[in-house]
């Protein structure tokens, strides 16, 4: 289904906890993302990987971290240094400057 | 970096009807342009995009368009049908040509 995976669907947090998002991909794409998603926001970019081992901050990374141990991974922890980390958080994979392939999407709550 | 900017952030149209949605960017750089749909509860899906070596794109009764000089690119339906309902975002590759960055969406309800 697309290829790329994310788990889980709906997640619950407490105040104060370390939470850590799944995202697979089996599309052999060099490049992954992760966005969140807020009504009335659009996609706004966290982080993204161009390559294993190498990524680099989007426009709203304070509070997450990522890392890029394998091509086909890209978990993204989100610390509770993230004021507001109630949202949809969506993750992408693409071959450079080509179509971007997005999973089904976690629901994040904090509780 | 890069700024994408998208109107109008809601659109109501009867069935049949046109739909446009515009987009502005930042980066004169950028040179790829997609387009995507997300329906409720779906994840984003590409149905058209653009890259700046054209003009202008179709593909059934959707097609975009591009001015690289005004920086702007824009989504055009016809003949719109109840199933177009959705969230259609643009977006374009930042400065290094390494992520795209999306605009807010513009949800689109079709009459019918």
């Amino acid at each position: 289904d697309g290829g790329i995976t994310q788990s889980p669907k709906y997640l619950f947090r407490k105040e104060g906890q370390n939470v850590t998002l799944s995202c697979e991909q089996n599309l052999n794409h060099d490049a992954m993302y992760w966005y969140r998603q807020d009504p009335g926001q659009g996609l706004r970019l966290i982080y993204y990987s161009q390559i294993v081992n190498d990524f680099q901050k989007g426009d709203i990374a304070e509070g997450y971290s990522v890392s890029r141990e394998k091509k086909e991974s890209f978990p993204l922890t989100v610390t509770s240094a993230q004021k507001n980390p109630t949202a949809f958080y969506l993750c992408a994979s693409d071959l450079r400057g080509t179509e971007a392939f997005f999973g089904q999407g976690t629901r994040l709550t904090v509780v | 970096g890069e700024n994408v900017e998208q109107h109008p952030s809601t659109l109501s149209v009867q069935e049949g009807d046109s739909a446009v949605i515009k987009c502005t960017y930042s980066d004169s750089a950028s040179n790829y342009f997609p387009w995507y749909k997300q329906e409720l509860g779906k994840r984003p899906q590409l149905i058209i995009d653009i890259r700046s070596n054209v003009g202008e794109k179709k593909d059934q009764r959707i097609a975009v368009t591009l001015n690289k000089t005004a920086k702007h690119f824009s989504l055009h339906i016809t003949e719109t049908q109840p199933e177009d309902s959705a969230v259609y975002f643009c977006a374009a590759l930042n400065q290094a040509g390494t992520a795209l960055i999306f605009g807010k969406g513009t949800t689109l309800s079709v009459s019918s």
